[in-house]
């Protein structure tokens, strides 16, 4: 079956634009996750969804930061005012409920790039 | 605040090895840990999960290993292969949520030929 995809995979956008970064998880997945990677580190958490609500967005770094799941399904993380410092490849998993007891299936990421 | 360390950073060695990765973590109440393999401009391939209340889990060639008292996880590779080339992340879950992980930086495991 398809796994978590994530579009675009590549954007390039200049300093102080907004910009939104998509994920479709695998079908039938009510959690879904976001997470940012730097070069060299590992993933950070950023913001849980369980069905349509955020159930912890507590990984977000400011309030340029935002995300939507309106349907449970698709989410989009939304990014206003970007930095350079917002560079990084910005990955989404999904799983089953519940969440801790089921692998995470990432999607192959967005590599954001802020010039 | 949890921190993962993995160690080493790199590793090289010729196809057919054993070979241990290792990782540690400084807050013992974790609700699971989880070993992942990326592959370069890849996304995350979870490879084993170990709850908190378990010892090890085996999946073919891997072993993981949990000993949260010490704040230790091993990832145990048998025969390794080239294609087992790629950077393998550890994570651990808190404790009272179980879905946000606190990742290792990786290491990054060469097999050659």
């Amino acid at each position: 079956g398809a796994g978590v995809s994530q579009t675009p995979s590549n954007k390039v956008t200049e300093k102080g634009k907004y910009v939104e970064l998509r994920c479709d998880p695998i079908s039938g997945h009510t959690a879904l996750y976001w997470y940012r990677q730097s070069l060299g580190q590992g993933p950070e958490f950023l913001i849980y969804f369980q069905g349509t609500g955020a159930a912890d967005d507590s990984g977000l770094p400011n309030d340029r930061f935002f995300a939507v799941r309106p349907e449970g399904s698709v989410s989009t993380l939304k990014i206003q005012r970007t930095e350079r410092g917002d560079s990084a490849v910005y990955l989404c998993a999904s799983s089953h409920q519940p969440p801790g007891n089921s692998p995470l299936h990432f999607g192959n990421g967005t590599r954001l790039t802020v010039t | 605040k949890q921190e993962v360390t993995q160690i080493p950073a790199a590793l090289s060695v010729p196809e057919g090895e054993n070979l241990v990765l290792n990782c540690s973590f400084t807050d013992s109440a974790i609700y699971n840990l989880q070993w992942f393999r990326q592959d370069p401009g890849k996304g995350l391939t979870s490879l084993l999960l170990i709850q908190s209340s378990q010892r090890e889990q085996t999946s073919g060639r891997l072993n993981a290993s949990l000993d949260k008292s010490s704040g230790r996880s091993t990832l145990y590779i048998a025969a390794s292969q080239p294609g087992d080339s790629a950077t393998y992340l550890c994570a651990v879950a808190k404790s009272n949520s179980g879905y946000a992980l606190n990742f290792g930086k990786g290491t990054s495991l060469l097999v050659t030929p």
